[in-house]
């Protein structure tokens, strides 16, 4: 059974830093994975969606990797700021099939 | 374009009442979900629909029921409430699978007592 692990599971940084949030899977054999953003009380909006054979993908201040065959990814945040504060969260999926998800990691960006 | 919408965003129900959770969009969507979220737990799949006429079960089906009978509408039904189901629950969907980018509902709070 397919499991993501997101560490930390919190995450306080000031504003303008560059930071890194980790996804570990369990299963190399996936599909994609997609990371998404969560704002308090909210629903989930996507970020960026990496396909198993792409290494990285990025939008604006976001990039995010992809190392299969260890079972990592990484969303790197350029020059942090107080409108990132939110929770992020990994998904993997096998196929066209439903997403396995993290529980998240949340960060807040001080100002 | 609306996206996808969801209703009610807040519910209490009692113990043994049934009620239906809403989710609709107007993107012409194959795929559709319904996740619930709880603390500590994360995001876990109920049930998912590939189309019209078409679900499966997720992790955590017992105690819901889904139906797909057009490709706008994947109502999620609570048959008899119980406070184990206290949760936020959100609907997605994407244009033909799970490994397609996920486009999320603002979710429906429902509390059990």
């Amino acid at each position: 059974k397919q499991e993501v692990t997101q560490i930390p599971a919190a995450l306080s940084v000031p504003e303008g830093e560059n930071l890194v949030l980790n996804c570990s899977f369990t299963d190399s054999a996936i599909y994609n994975l997609q990371w998404f953003r969560q704002d308090p009380g909210k629903g989930l909006t996507s970020l960026l969606l990496i396909q198993s054979s792409q290494r990285e993908q990025t939008s604006g201040r976001l990039n995010a990797s992809l190392d299969k065959s260890s079972g990592r990814s990484t969303l790197y945040i350029a020059a942090s700021q107080p409108g990132d504060s939110a929770t992020y969260l990994c998904a993997v999926t096998p196929g066209n099939t439903p997403l396995v998800f993290g529980k998240g990691t949340r960060l807040s960006v001080i100002a | 374009n609306a996206g996808v919408t969801q209703t009610p965003k807040f519910q209490v129900l009692k113990t043994g009442q049934s009620m239906t959770l809403q989710c609709a969009q107007d993107m012409n969507h194959e795929y559709m979900s319904w996740y619930r979220q709880d603390p500590g737990m994360g995001l876990r799949l109920i049930h998912y629909s590939v189309g019209a006429g078409i679900t499966d079960q997720g992790e955590v089906p017992n105690g819901y029921n889904v139906s797909r009978s057009t490709t706008e509408d994947f109502p999620l039904r609570l048959l008899s409430a119980a406070p184990s189901q206290t949760s936020v629950y959100f609907c997605a969907s994407s244009l033909s699978g799970g490994g397609e980018t996920q486009y999320f509902g603002p979710g429906t709070r429902l509390l059990v007592l």
